[in-house]
């Protein structure tokens, strides 16, 4: 079975900081990865995917990822955050038939 | 006008309550599914329809039903429910195929409070 972890499970960082948050799956066929985001009492919102070509995704709001194959990862990276990056982010795997797998989501706390 | 909409947003029920969540959307998808979102939990899906005809069992499907009464429209039922599936639910959608980009559009959430 397909799995997603995400190893930081809360994030606090002054702005201006720079943020990686990791993302592990485990699914040995062809994978779209996901990252989204959820702002404070909203939904889900897509940041950024990955389907084929160029592993270094480029997404809104100065958002980036690396998929890397060979170590089943896909870290979300932004140089600079800022307060209005303060929400839930989740990474998703999409492979074996269109079903998504979601990891448990990290908090990220900005402060001012 | 919102792409994919829940009704209701909030319901507070007692235990032992039928209850039905209701989902439309207004993308052409052929592919719904029902989530819930738990603290800590992430999303874990309960449900998922590919089409009208084709319904299929997520990894916590124990205690709820769906329906795909059209391809617009899914419903997620609880027959009797109980305080655990307290959560947070989302419907979502998608498109597949060839030249579609797979991305899952989610609807605003049901926030459920079973007492």
């Amino acid at each position: 079975a397909q799995s997603v972890s995400q190893h930081n499970h809360h994030v606090i960082l002054s702005e201006a900081a720079s943020l990686e948050l990791g993302c592990n799956y485990s699914y040995g066929g062809t994978v779209n990865l996901f990252w989204y985001v959820q702002y404070p009492g909203q939904h889900l919102q897509l940041l950024l995917k990955y389907f084929s070509g160029d592993p270094l995704v480029k997404g809104i709001k100065g958002f980036e990822a690396e998929f890397i194959k060979s170590k089943f990862s896909f870290n979300l990276r932004k140089p600079s955050v800022q307060w209005s990056d303060t929400a839930e982010y989740f990474c998703a795997v999409n492979g074996n038939f269109n079903k998504f797998y979601f990891g448990s989501g990290t908090k990220l706390n900005v402060k001012p | 006008d919102a792409d994919v909409t829940q009704t209701p947003r909030n319901r507070i029920t007692k235990t032992g309550k039928r209850i039905m969540l209701e989902c439309s959307q207004t993308k052409g998808h052929d592919r719904m599914y029902w989530y819930r979102q738990d603290p800590g939990l992430g999303l874990r899906l309960i449900y998922y329809s590919f089409d009208v005809k084709d319904i299929n069992k997520g990894e916590i499907s124990d205690g709820y039903s769906v329906s795909r009464q059209a391809q617009a429209k899914f419903s997620l039922s609880l027959e009797s429910a109980i305080p655990n599936q307290t959560a947070l639910y989302f419907c979502a959608t998608s498109d597949f195929g060839q030249g579609s980009n797979n991305e899952q559009f989610f609807g605003p959430g049901t926030r459920l409070t079973v007492l």
